[in-house]
């Protein structure tokens, strides 16, 4: 079983139009993650949450909104889509706060034309 | 605010020839220090974390130490399968949040 699953692996849309990226762990941490990566391998962190409460929300546009409907899931949707918004998105979690280690999903391309 | 560099950008070695990576960091009260590995078109993969200068942790061909101002990776004679990139992550005591590095994309030619 995937430890850190992420849907869908590819996304090619289209500007101004409406996404959403799914996460789901199945490793019963707490606390998750959503980091974009661009296209020189830079990790940014963008949301985490720990049970189910924002603690952080980086200097991210309003367009993009985090939801965790319970500890397992946190959902990424982004509204009206830009083109500089293409980029990887990682999901992660940790078991601990500090985090002794992350553990990433396989990442969302996320292309926008 | 937290920063971590890490140095350099890029890596070309030929098999069995040892090297170093760099991870400077200036991170407030710092939490744990995490070296990942990625692959393209995958996720990070964990490695290490260090807690405290003088510490130093293992694996095959690959040695994580740390000061209080940076990290080092060292390979020992890396094989082709090596090549990947190295990320480096450090964890403020404050937010409690890892803050990555740029990377470095390790080549090893055979």
């Amino acid at each position: 079983d995937t430890a850190v699953s992420q849907t869908p692996k590819y996304l090619v849309t289209q500007m101004g139009n409406d996404k959403s990226i799914k996460c789901e762990q199945n490793l019963g941490h707490d606390t998750m993650y959503w980091y974009k990566q661009d296209s020189k391998k830079f990790l940014k962190i963008m949301f985490s949450y720990n049970n189910k409460e924002l603690i952080i929300n980086e200097t991210v546009p309003n367009r993009f909104s985090p939801k965790s409907p319970d500890k397992a899931h946190l959902n990424l949707h982004i509204n009206s889509l830009e083109l500089g918004d293409s980029a990887v998105y990682f999901c992660a979690s940790s078991q601990d706060l500090p985090p002794k280690r992350l553990f990433f999903g396989s990442g969302t391309q996320l292309s926008v034309l | 605010e937290d920063q971590v560099t890490q140095s350099p950008e890029a890596l070309r070695l030929q098999e069995g020839e040892s090297s170093s990576l760099n991870c400077s960091y200036t991170v407030s009260g710092l939490r744990g220090l995490f070296w990942y590995r990625q692959d393209p078109g995958k996720g990070p993969e964990f490695l290490f974390t260090l807690y405290s200068a003088g510490e130093e942790k293992e694996k095959e061909r690959l040695k994580a130490t740390l000061t209080k101002k940076e990290s080092f990776l060292h390979i020992t004679a890396p094989k082709p399968e090596d090549s990947a990139t190295y990320l480096c992550a450090g964890v403020s005591g404050g937010s409690y949040i890892p803050t990555f590095g740029r990377g470095t994309s390790l080549i090893v030619h055979p």
